[in-house]
């Protein structure tokens, strides 16, 4: 079974309007984290954003908000104000405690591909 | 602070070879983890080292082998590369276990190309 699922293959927005990328994941650990990453295609992975389960606020960092909804196990990226240079893929990842033996280990979805329109 | 660096960027092998890449990891960070990038299989994880050991490996065959050195430096070696070898390899480095940060923060990837 897929552990992290990105619905949406692709994207479109206007420039200075905000978008949200989808994202589910699967886990029965009650302790984990859940990331998003931003690739241009230059190929380098960019951390946005992070978000632990025992977090009790939404993660934001600048532009980027995580929409987090344990009970649904959703974890939407909304990017506010897009810009021309947010045309990326975007990752949403997870890393699952597994009892404190799994630090490092994240498991990725398939992605999006985000185009910001002028 | 440098960010994570990865040599060589790219690479052109044949099959049969075998190679190694490099990673240096951000100042001060002691987890060193390895993904391969493919456009069929996305991203996945190879394998995880902390403190020399590694801690975490992913569903590869033995080919793919790693290391970690006293500095947190880490290679990966791919003996007898096969052509699905080809993929942008990732190395990401984080603070490490027990520092109460899980951020991975990646380097610029190593392209090879296996022909």
């Amino acid at each position: 079974a897929q552990k992290i699922t990105q619905t949406q293959p692709g994207m479109f927005v206007q420039e200075k309007e905000a978008v949200t990328l989808d994202c589910t994941y699967d886990t029965s650990d009650p302790s984990y984290g859940l990331f998003w990453y931003k690739q241009p295609s230059s190929g380098e992975m960019i951390f946005l954003i992070y978000q632990g389960s025992y977090d009790q606020q939404n993660a934001t960092e600048g532009r980027y908000s995580l929409n987090f909804q344990k009970a649904r196990k959703s974890a939407n990226l909304v990017i506010s104000a897009s810009q021309l240079g947010d045309s990326a893929m975007y990752f949403c990842a997870m890393r699952e405690d597994a009892g404190g033996t799994s630090y490092g280990k994240l498991t990725f979805g398939q992605g999006t591909i985000l185009t910001v329109h002028p | 602070k440098a960010g994570v660096t990865q040599t060589p960027r790219y690479l052109i092998k044949t099959r049969g070879q075998q190679v190694t890449l490099s990673c240096s990891p951000i100042s001060g960070h002691r987890s060193v983890s390895w993904y391969q990038q493919t456009p069929g299989q996305g991203l996945q994880f190879l394998f995880e080292y902390f403190s020399e050991t590694q801690r975490n490996k992913g569903n590869f065959p033995g080919r793919f082998s790693g290391r970690q050195f006293s500095n947190s430096r880490s290679e990966m070696n791919v003996s007898t590369l096969e052509l699905g070898d080809s993929a942008l390899y990732l190395c990401a480095s984080s603070l490490g276990w027990g520092q109460g940060s899980y951020e991975q923060y990646f380097g610029p990837g190593t392209r090879l190309t296996v022909t």
